[in-house]
């Protein structure tokens, strides 16, 4: 089945330094990649929304100068979040669907642990 | 707007006993569909299932099964004789039109050996 490779899953960084977070869709097109963001113990939400050769589309309340999406291909998008502070410290998760084929499936990676120290 | 609602935060119960997880909707679309997740702890999320709104038919998979009713807009999810190997989190979530997902907050589930 789709898989869709998340790097890394785990990552500590200093306050102020900017952390990059990669998505690979594997044996398919990724057209629509979503990014969400995960507190402990709560559900998920969706940042933003990004096409394959798009600027993303950001959820209300997401500041785009902070976290910068890129969708360059059709099997890789990133999030990087820039000048990281605490509060940025959440679980950060991707999720894949392909908009080429009738079906609506998504694939999630596995999840960016980020702790800002 | 979208919304999902699951109310029961946390769920503990022992091992071999019946659970079942509610999950309510709400859409004014016509056309939508309703998934499961699992999320263990290690963070990833496992689909479960996904329906279309317009397939009520129930599912059984195993020792899980699945109750949609559009009548009072429920998606509720069962597990028989529940394993410790449940224990996680699940959400219940809504698309439309091919769009981004909307979860419900989650419930805990704890299956007590």
């Amino acid at each position: 089945g789709a898989v869709v490779s998340q790097h890394p899953s785990w990552v500590i960084c200093k306050s102020g330094t900017s952390v990059k977070i990669e998505c690979r869709s594997l044996d398919f097109q990724a057209t629509t990649m979503f990014w969400y963001r995960q507190f402990p113990k709560q559900s998920l939400m969706l940042m933003a929304t990004s096409n394959e050769g798009s600027k993303a589309t950001y959820e209300q309340g997401v500041e785009k100068d902070k976290f910068l999406i890129n969708h360059a291909s059709l099997t890789l998008s990133t999030l990087t979040v820039t000048s990281a502070h605490p509060e940025d410290s959440s679980f950060y998760i991707c999720s894949a669907r392909d908009g080429t084929v009738r079906d609506y499936g998504y694939t999630f990676g596995s999840g960016t642990r980020l702790t800002v120290v | 707007a979208q919304k999902v609602t699951q109310a029961q935060t946390e769920i503990s119960v022992v091992e071999k006993e019946d659970v079942t997880l509610d999950c309510v909707y709400e859409t004014r679309d016509t056309t939508y569909y309703l998934f499961w997740y699992k999320q263990p702890p290690s963070g990833e999320l496992v689909f479960l299932i996904r329906r279309n709104s317009f397939d009520e038919q129930n599912e059984i998979s195993g020792r899980y099964s699945w109750n949609f009713q559009k009548s009072t807009s429920s998606f509720n999810f069962t597990i028989t004789a529940s394993q410790v190997v449940d224990s996680a989190v699940y959400f219940c979530a809504l698309m439309k039109s091919a769009r981004q997902l909307t979860f419900g907050s989650g419930t805990q589930l704890t299956v007590l050996p």
